[in-house]
């Protein structure tokens, strides 16, 4: 296994394009989350899968912003009508629930990230 | 609202001795807590976790230590090496009613290990 994997690992676009990032979560996984970093902060939660369905949106996702794992597998998360407060690190994470190595904690596996910038 | 909070942003120690990283916390309901380690162009790496029912866990080098009365812990690493540098992450979760298992990060803390 891999790991988690996304794409792409560096996308540059003007303010008012649309730009999608896909997150590919280790293959047993059946939770999916994305999170956000912006310079100096922690990750910041934006929304989670369990298989396809997702179950919570941080009110951070604005209407802007629409996540998607059609089949439980793979995910997108699509920014339309980007905003230069949209330039960060988009972070996806995958972890098993409820069985798992440290099933209390449900730790979650970072990819590393895609990096937006919105010129 | 930072839930999770690391005050102190950076953090050098020399090679050999003990790094000591804190992290304090305001919500009650916080049930597990990680510490994480990123280094640059990398996603963040599970380092050790601690259940709010206990005061210590260790890993090798690496010991968490809770103190839920203080809403504080730390993270003890001994001894520390130059590949110890890099940004910490304190991170919290609380389990809720329907089990979101969401985790909350503070805002890091960047370890320099000087050899």
């Amino acid at each position: 296994d891999t790991g988690v994997s996304q794409d792409p690992r560096h996308k540059i676009t003007k303010r008012g394009q649309n730009v999608t990032f896909r997150c590919d979560p280790i293959s047993e996984h059946n939770r999916l989350y994305w999170y956000r970093q912006t310079l100096g902060q922690g990750p910041e939660f934006l929304t989670y899968f369990q298989n396809e369905a997702q179950l919570e949106k941080s009110r951070l996702l604005s209407d802007r912003f629409s996540a998607e794992r059609p089949k439980g597998s793979f995910s997108t998360l699509e920014i339309q009508r980007t905003e230069q407060g949209d330039s960060a690190m988009y972070l996806c994470a995958s972890s098993l629930w409820p069985r798992g190595r440290d099933s209390g904690a449900n730790v979650l596996t970072f990819g590393a990230g895609s990096r937006l910038t919105v010129l | 609202d930072q839930q999770v909070k690391q005050n102190s942003p950076s953090l050098s120690v020399q090679e050999g001795r003990i790094s000591i990283l804190n992290c304090d916390y305001t919500n009650s309901m916080f049930d597990y807590f990680l510490w994480y380690k990123k280094y640059p162009a990398e996603g963040p790496t599970f380092l050790i976790s601690i259940s709010s029912i206990k005061d210590k866990n260790e890993d090798g080098r690496f010991t968490v230590f809770l103190n839920k009365s203080a809403k504080h812990l730390s993270l003890h690493i001994v001894p520390s090496q130059p590949g110890d540098s890099a940004v910490y992450f304190c991170a919290a979760r609380a389990l809720l009613t329907g089990a979101n298992s969401k985790l909350t990060f503070g805002k890091g803390i960047t370890l320099s290990v000087r050899p």
